[in-house]
């Protein structure tokens, strides 16, 4: 079945370094987006992407990185420069422009100890 | 930046009862959906409705939305257990090539 698949489900983090969530698509979709989830609240975007090597910062970006070399591909990594990244981290995407349906991964818990 | 804001932030009822969720956005839109988030899991899409329209129904979904107040209404009728969920309306700003913007979310609760 077509979807969005995020691992790992859940991560642990030592202060100081950096990891790298991943994402996959088997949708076609064009467009991928990360999105961070505290408790309790919304998603606000960290960086979206709306073609292949082309990527934009969202609202919160900095501490993050990310890259777009495959279509199918949108890994994030959060970087030792994030100062509260403990969250859960939402991948999506969507067919085509930005006024349709956005279609989530399962997310990725990320504890930093 | 959040655009919708939902209200109530909690809403519990018992199984049977409806459920209304409201949704207010700031800025003009080019449509406005509604998700649903079980505990721990990504978000699921329930139901779009665009600018031009001011109604929509899916199964037991009703949405209205008022363009001229910036607000929408997601209605859940005869409430089940398996509806207790975080719902989220989110919406595309008008003329903008960029993303979704979620609100905060209500936390439905229905109580068996």
């Amino acid at each position: 079945d077509g979807g969005i698949t995020q691992s790992p489900k859940y991560l642990f983090r030592k202060e100081g370094q950096n990891v790298t969530l991943s994402c996959e698509q088997n949708l076609n979709h064009d467009a991928m987006y990360w999105y961070r989830q505290d408790p309790g609240q919304g998603l606000r975007l960290i960086y979206y992407s709306q073609i292949v090597n082309d990527f934009q910062k969202g609202d919160i970006a900095e501490g993050y990185s990310v890259s777009r070399e495959k279509k199918e591909s949108f890994p994030l990594t959060v970087t030792s420069a994030q100062k509260n990244p403990t969250a859960f981290y939402l991948c999506a995407s969507i067919a085509g422009g930005n006024t349709g349906e956005l279609f989530f991964g399962e997310g990725s818990r990320l504890t930093v100890l | 930046s959040q655009q919708g804001e939902e209200d109530p932030q909690a809403l519990s009822i018992q199984e049977g009862e409806n459920a209304t969720m409201n949704c207010s956005y700031k800025t003009s839109i080019n449509n406005l959906q509604w998700y649903r988030q079980n505990s721990g899991r990504g978000l699921v899409h329930l139901i779009l409705i665009r600018s031009n329209e001011r109604e929509k129904h899916s199964g037991r979904l009703r949405v209205t939305l008022d363009t001229s107040k910036k607000s929408s209404s997601l209605l859940i009728t005869a409430s089940r257990a398996a509806d207790t969920a975080s719902y989220f309306c989110a919406t595309t700003p008008f003329g903008s090539a960029r993303q979704l913007t979620f609100g905060s979310g209500t936390q439905l609760t229905v109580l068996p």
